[in-house]
């Protein structure tokens, strides 16, 4: 069956542009993620939806950060006013969803997302 | 709050050798662990987990992982290792506890497989 799905797999955008990013999660996931990875910092949490909540937000880096999901199923990142600092390959993953902590994560290929 | 600390950030063997990726967890709870290989230019494949049931893992690709409380630890191990297991690979950590959906993240090793 299809995996989870990211859009564009490569985007080069210049200081202070908005972008968003984009994710298909596995049909009948109930749960989606949001991470980062970057050289600096690994591999780090940003937000969880379960359905289209959003019930953890924490790791969202500031207020330029912004997710929304809508029917159950697409989740967008947008990142506004981007900085240099915002250069990483974000990834998306999508799990059943209801099995506290021992869901599997499903992951995307990610979107390289690079700040001129 | 959980961490993972992964020793190494590179492991090179030579093809047909012993695999050894080592991963030492810290949790305020029961903790879940996993191990995930990341091929260039590609997401996270879940090689194996532990859920506290058998606390001997086996995974895909011949891969398994043994939990041991005593020692905090989820080491990665493969008796006999190809040149297709060259990547990278992360063990992560998520529990029982609050915010149980979060995995937290080593930083990686990244394993070369010498002919």
């Amino acid at each position: 069956g299809a995996g989870v799905s990211q859009s564009p797999s490569n985007k080069v955008t210049e200081k202070g542009k908005d972008v968003e990013l984009r994710c298909d999660p596995i049909s009948g996931h109930t749960a989606l993620y949001w991470y980062r990875q970057s050289l600096g910092q690994g591999l780090e949490f940003l937000i969880y939806f379960q359905g289209n909540s959003a019930p953890d937000k924490s790791g969202l880096p500031s207020d330029r950060f912004s997710a929304e999901r809508t029917g159950g199923s697409v989740s967008t990142l947008t990142i506004q006013r981007t900085q240099q600092e915002d250069s990483a390959v974000y990834l998306c993953a999508s799990s059943p969803g209801g099995s506290w902590g021992t869901d599997t994560q499903y992951f995307g290929p990610g979107t390289r997302l690079t700040v001129l | 709050a959980q961490s993972v600390t992964q020793l190494g950030s590179h492991v090179s063997v030579s093809e047909g050798a012993l695999v050894l990726l080592r991963c030492n967890y810290s949790s305020s709870v029961p903790p879940y662990l996993f191990w995930y290989v990341q091929y260039p230019n590609q997401g996270l494949q879940l090689l194996l987990k532990y859920t506290s049931a058998a606390t001997l893992v086996k995974g895909i690709n011949g891969f398994e992982a043994e939990f041991k409380k005593s020692e905090t630890s989820f080491h990665l191990t493969k008796p006999s290792a190809h040149m297709s297991d060259a990547a990278e690979y992360f063990c992560a950590v998520s529990n029982s506890g609050g915010s149980n959906y979060k995995l937290t993240f080593g930083k990686g090793t990244l394993l070369t497989v010498n002919p």
